[in-house]
């Protein structure tokens, strides 16, 4: 079955903990990408990448880290958590113009 | 900047009484326009894909169509099923995309 799988689903953590949220696609997809999102702001874009080794910052960079070592996996990184990045994150890849998200992670930040 | 403005925010429909949702948009190199379903607490679901003004596209009671500045979600003879929140968004050939903040409809039988 094609998806985007997240992990953990939810997490609550203390601020300055290094985190890691992982995702993994399994449709050999070239494009993936990071989103949170929060009511009233809706979903915002933190980073997408267009292939292996090849990332770029979205509109909410600030905070997070990402990497791109093999097609399939794309993992988001909290090096030091604050309470403003307390959100539902998105994960998501795209092939052709379809574009298929993971289930969420809800993150609060403590 | 790019920006996309969706309205309604809110959209209350009885069963069977057709209407649109509405996406504007300014984006530099538009390389295509998604239309989503998202139900609460889960992610978006993709519906569909525009690409250029005069597109359109059909999914059962949905039909998405396209013009330079905005996009419309048709929705016809809808069903309570289709209550969620419909999210509209633009995806540059740089490779970002920015989203609307989405229409929440709700059908009542």
């Amino acid at each position: 079955e094609a998806q985007v799988t997240q992990n953990p689903r939810y997490l609550i953590t203390v601020t300055g903990k290094k985190l890691t949220v992982t995702c993994s696609q399994n449709m050999n997809h070239e494009y993936m990408s990071w989103y949170r999102q929060d009511p009233g702001l809706g979903l915002r874009q933190i980073y997408y990448s267009m292939n292996v080794e090849v990332t770029d910052k979205g509109d909410v960079p600030e905070g997070y880290k990402v990497s791109r070592k093999e097609k399939r996996n794309f993992p988001l990184i909290l090096e030091s958590p604050s309470p403003n990045q307390t959100s539902l994150y998105f994960c998501a890849s795209t092939l052709s113009g379809e574009q298929f998200f993971g289930p969420g992670t809800r993150l609060t930040v403590l | 900047e790019d920006q996309v403005t969706q309205s309604p925010e809110a959209l209350r429909l009885q069963e069977g009484e057709s209407s649109s949702l509405n996406c504007s948009y300014t984006v530099s190199g538009l390389r295509g326009l998604f239309w989503y379903r998202q139900d609460p607490g889960k992610g978006p679901e993709f519906l569909f894909t525009l690409y250029s003004a005069g597109e359109e596209k059909e999914k059962e009671r949905l039909k998405a169509t396209l013009t330079k500045k905005e996009s419309f979600l048709h929705i016809t003879a809808p069903k309570p099923e289709d209550s969620a929140t419909y999210l509209c968004a633009v995806y540059t050939n740089a490779g970002k995309s920015t989203f609307g903040d989405g229409t929440t409809l709700t059908v009542k039988p």
